[in-house]
């Protein structure tokens, strides 16, 4: 199973809003709803930002927002703010029964 | 507040064997669907194994990748879960995770993880 495929980097300015792809295929991304999205901050764990494609869990600020089209799926960040510059990583279910995360993008607050 | 508490950090020398644990408290670790991911120095997050809920608790999905080498068990009595892998090579020097599944109680089980231990730090070198 090959990792979902990320952009390395993306930037945005406060205030902007930005958007991460994360591209599989139809035996993970393209073939369920399981599409999540987890924030990780240097040296810390992930955090789950964003599960089944566009959910989001109970403390999440409504500024994430995640959707999915084929076999890409995509995070939108909405009024960027200095604390959203971390690492995004998505992960999909597949259909082997296994999991599969992307490469991670970095998201750089200019 | 579920937390989960992973062992200390490990060298290792290749060719042997590592095994961590990962300790869960505030909860109900019956219920608890955990997965092992890794992620290597300053690399991406990698899926190694673990419980896949709609295949029951008893028996964990691994990654193709570490199959045969990666086995993934747990003690309920302690309410921990462990993974054990072997073989080491100097690629599998990264940061260990275990990694609770979410869960709600209207919707039940989902594909992603809301609760992670904090890591374990594991050096493979001669």
């Amino acid at each position: 199973q090959s990792a979902l495929t990320q952009p390395a980097s993306v930037s945005g300015s406060p205030g902007q809003s930005i958007t991460i792809s994360c591209t599989g295929t139809s035996r993970d991304i393209g073939g369920n709803n399981y599409v999540s999205w987890y924030q990780q901050h240097p040296g810390k764990a992930p955090k789950l930002m964003i599960f089944d494609v566009s959910y989001r869990p109970s403390g999440v600020s409504s500024r994430f927002s995640g959707s999915k089209s084929g076999n890409t799926a995509s995070l939108t960040i909405s009024g960027l703010q200095a604390e959203d510059e971390a690492d995004y990583f998505c992960s999909s279910y597949t259909s082997s029964f296994t999991l599969v995360f992307g490469g991670g993008t970095k998201l750089t607050v200019l | 507040q579920v937390q989960l508490v992973q062992s200390g950090a490990e060298m290792k020398k290749p060719g042997s064997s590592l095994k961590v644990s990962c300790t869960a408290s505030g909860g109900t670790f019956s219920t608890y669907a955990i997965s092992w991911v890794r992620q290597a120095p300053g690399q991406g997050l990698e899926w190694m194994g673990g419980i896949i809920p709609v295949f029951g608790f008893e028996t964990p999905h691994y990654a193709q990748k570490f199959q045969g080498r990666v086995t993934i068990t747990a003690d309920e009595a302690v309410s921990t879960a462990y993974l054990v892998l072997s073989s080491l090579r100097s690629e599998d020097t990264a940061v260990y995770y275990c990694a609770k599944m979410y869960y709600e109680v209207s919707t039940g089980y989902h594909d992603a993880f809301d609760i992670w231990g904090q890591g374990t730090m594991v050096t493979v070198s001669s």
